[in-house]
């Protein structure tokens, strides 16, 4: 099963900054995606990302959020200006085939807690 | 009605006793499904992958699909304590996005 570790593992921060999360994947991906839970809730799906490119965004991801994978080999979300109600936990994963869907892997996640 | 309904739980079962889970779905798009646990505060830990209808078996985790009710079924054999956690179906139309249950919590008690 492919390794992704996210960092930080929990991160507090003040209403209103500027939170980036970070994925390393330990093996070569081509289709990365980040998903949220929220304390009790369901897992939802924020963004895929293939090809160095958005692929697919659900509602959740609007304008505060972005992704990128700035050297080749993090991949990053960065919430813009926080809210109470990003306080989830945002989990990573890595897929290695596309229209398959059969294996999409999730790392640890990373707390974040917006005060 | 939601796309994808799981009953949260808890279930409770002695260790030894086999688990049942499922969920069912509103999507007929659906073709990709999945099994994962979840502990307290961790990741997903994908257990069965099935694509469309039938039965697949993985030492003694059986996942069923049934597209024609949008039903889909987890057995968990000879159930330990260390099955303790929160079970997740996912499932996806295309493979790129997954849609989740809501996980059913289950205990095996000693």
């Amino acid at each position: 099963e492919p390794e992704v570790t996210q960092t930080p593992s929990h991160q507090v921060t003040q209403m209103g900054q500027e939170v980036i999360l970070r994925c390393v994947p330990i093996s070569n991906h081509l289709y990365f995606y980040w998903y949220r839970q929220i304390l009790g809730q369901k897992v939802e799906f924020l963004v895929s990302f293939y090809n160095n490119e958005i692929s697919e965004k659900s509602e959740i991801f609007d304008d505060q959020f972005s992704v990128e994978r700035p050297d080749g080999s993090n991949f990053t979300l960065k919430i813009r200006s926080t809210k109470l109600e990003d306080s989830a936990m945002y989990f990573c994963a890595i897929g290695t085939e596309l229209l398959s869907g059969n294996t999409i892997y999730f790392g640890e996640g990373s707390w974040l807690t917006v005060v | 009605q939601k796309e994808v309904e799981q009953d949260p739980g808890p279930l409770s079962v002695p260790e030894g006793a086999i688990v049942s889970l499922n969920c069912t779905y509103s999507n007929s798009a659906f073709q990709y499904f999945m099994w994962y646990r979840q502990y307290s505060r961790k990741g997903p830990e994908l257990l069965m992958y099935t694509y469309s209808s039938g039965n697949k078996e993985d030492g003694r985790f059986t996942a069923q699909v049934d597209k024609s009710s949008k039903y889909i079924s987890l057995f968990i054999r000879d159930s330990q304590p260390s099955d303790s956690a929160t079970y997740l179906c996912a499932m996806s139309a295309a493979g790129n996005k997954l849609t989740f249950g809501g996980g059913t919590r289950v205990l095996v008690k000693p």
